[in-house]
């Protein structure tokens, strides 16, 4: 069975930094695509980074040079570090599995709650 | 960049068809996903591939994609189906784009 924990939510300050864990069972991160997915309160889904399985990392224009998506293949363990925070990326942040070519997501995370905010 | 436009919402009543539909520029040549995403959970997949089914979906979900519009059909709705929908493609300018979701009532 394919589980995605993420960790590492919470409340921050405008400007300040964090740094979302998504451990990951029942699949290899390096084996796969993986992608984080973040939902604003009320609002729908946005794709905010992705990498891919040699590595390469894809940033959504929202978060380009601010957000950074890697993977640590010993633990098994995929990050999203953010910086410069705005209360624009406050949202549940999901950790999922995107497969395939056009990058369907059959794989999710239960969700991790980052609030922005004074 | 891409975009996916969806309904905001669309009400059915119990026992009929629901459609969702899903606009973008020439749709057909690209492959659609739809997610189901219920109150307070993570999104499930529902279709993909315009049309397939993942295992344990029941056969009552189908999708179709031509043109610039995919659609998803939800035969025979029940009261558990209630959530809202996301169709989902992958755009070479955009990377992954998601529609705005539309959120399905039933009456």
């Amino acid at each position: 069975e394919v589980q995605l924990v993420e960790s590492g939510g919470g409340l921050i300050q405008p400007g300040g930094s964090l740094r979302l864990s998504c451990a990951a069972s029942g699949l290899t991160v390096s084996s796969n695509q993986m992608i984080w997915v973040r939902q604003a309160p009320g609002k729908g889904l946005e794709w905010v980074s992705l990498i891919s399985i040699p590595g390469t990392t894809y940033h959504a224009d929202s978060v380009k040079g601010r957000f950074t998506i890697s993977r640590d293949n010993s633990k098994n363990t995929v990050f999203l570090q953010m910086s410069a925070l705005r209360a624009e990326d406050t949202a549940v942040y999901y950790c999922a599995r995107a497969y395939g070519g056009s990058y369907y997501i059959d794989y999710w995370g239960q969700g991790n709650l980052v609030t922005v905010s004074p | 960049s891409y975009v996916l436009t969806q309904s905001p919402s669309v009400s059915v009543a119990p026992g009929k068809t629901a459609r969702i539909t899903c606009g973008g520029h020439i749709i057909g040549s690209k492959s659609v996903h739809w997610y189901q995403q219920k109150a307070g959970q993570a999104p499930v997949l529902v279709i993909h591939y315009d049309t397939d089914r993942p295992s344990g979906i029941p056969e009552r979900f189908s999708g179709s994609n031509s043109g610039n519009m995919a659609t998803l059909t939800i035969d025979r709705v029940e009261a558990g189906d209630e959530a809202d929908y996301y169709c989902q493609v992958w755009d070479s300018s955009s990377d992954v784009v998601f529609g705005g979701g539309t959120k399905l009532t039933v009456l």
